[in-house]
């Protein structure tokens, strides 16, 4: 399974536009990269999907360079019901139980 | 649609005691997985199962069981409890790359 990386934390504003980066080098051909959102004492949450170039849904957009080593997420207008953790996964299509890493802890202040 | 239900909520046990972790799904879902979340931590894989009858293990399947008997429920075991497996346990299902996520176990041993 191809091993992700992403920021252990990030701290935003009310309004801003918030981008996360995931890295994730050894990504292989077969494999789509899935965004989920945590909140306390709850499940993930799906957010995204995508295989490349862009996507975009009522909630956030994703971002994938050519050569797909990178993604990020991209949350517009945060609020602070946005405070949460948000974990990049990487899979091969028709693996559903994917590996989770420790995600990033976003924090949104007034 | 109830979506993916667990039982109990909440859960202390002994060191030595066994107990069953229950999951089901009415979403005639063919995959199915269970995870750990220890505090501050991300989800790590124990066990998950691509339809009834078939089960496989992941990251951290020693000291659990799992069956697979409906496609509606997925069982999670611990044979004799540890404070090691002190934790949130969280079951998903999913018929695409998208899984759906329970409310979480939380199991506390003492």
């Amino acid at each position: 399974l191809a091993k992700t990386t992403q920021p252990i934390s990030m701290d935003s504003y009310e309004g801003q536009e918030v981008n996360i980066t995931c890295s994730h080098n050894n990504i292989a051909t077969n494999d789509y990269i899935t965004w989920y959102q945590q909140f306390p004492s709850q499940g993930p949450r799906f957010i995204i999907q995508g295989y490349k170039t862009k996507v975009t849904n009522e909630v956030a957009s994703l971002f994938i360079p050519a050569d797909r080593k990178s993604s990020t997420l991209s949350l517009p207008r945060v609020s602070l019901s946005d405070t949460a953790v948000y974990y990049c996964l990487v899979g091969e299509t028709g693996r559903r139980a994917l590996t989770f890493g420790s995600g990033t802890r976003l924090q949104v202040q007034p | 649609n109830a979506g993916v239900t667990q039982t109990p909520k909440f859960q202390v046990l002994k060191t030595g005691q066994s107990m069953t972790l229950q999951c089901a799904q009415d979403m005639n879902h063919e995959y199915m997985s269970w995870y750990r979340q220890d505090p501050g931590m991300g989800l790590r894989l124990i066990h998950y199962s691509v339809g009834a009858g078939i089960t496989d293990q992941g990251e951290v399947p020693n000291g659990y069981n799992v069956s697979r008997s409906t496609t509606e429920d997925f069982p999670l075991r611990l044979l004799s409890a540890a404070p090691s497996q002190t934790s949130v346990y969280f079951c998903a299902s999913s018929h695409s790359n998208e899984q759906f996520f329970g409310p979480g176990t939380r199991l506390t041993v003492l």
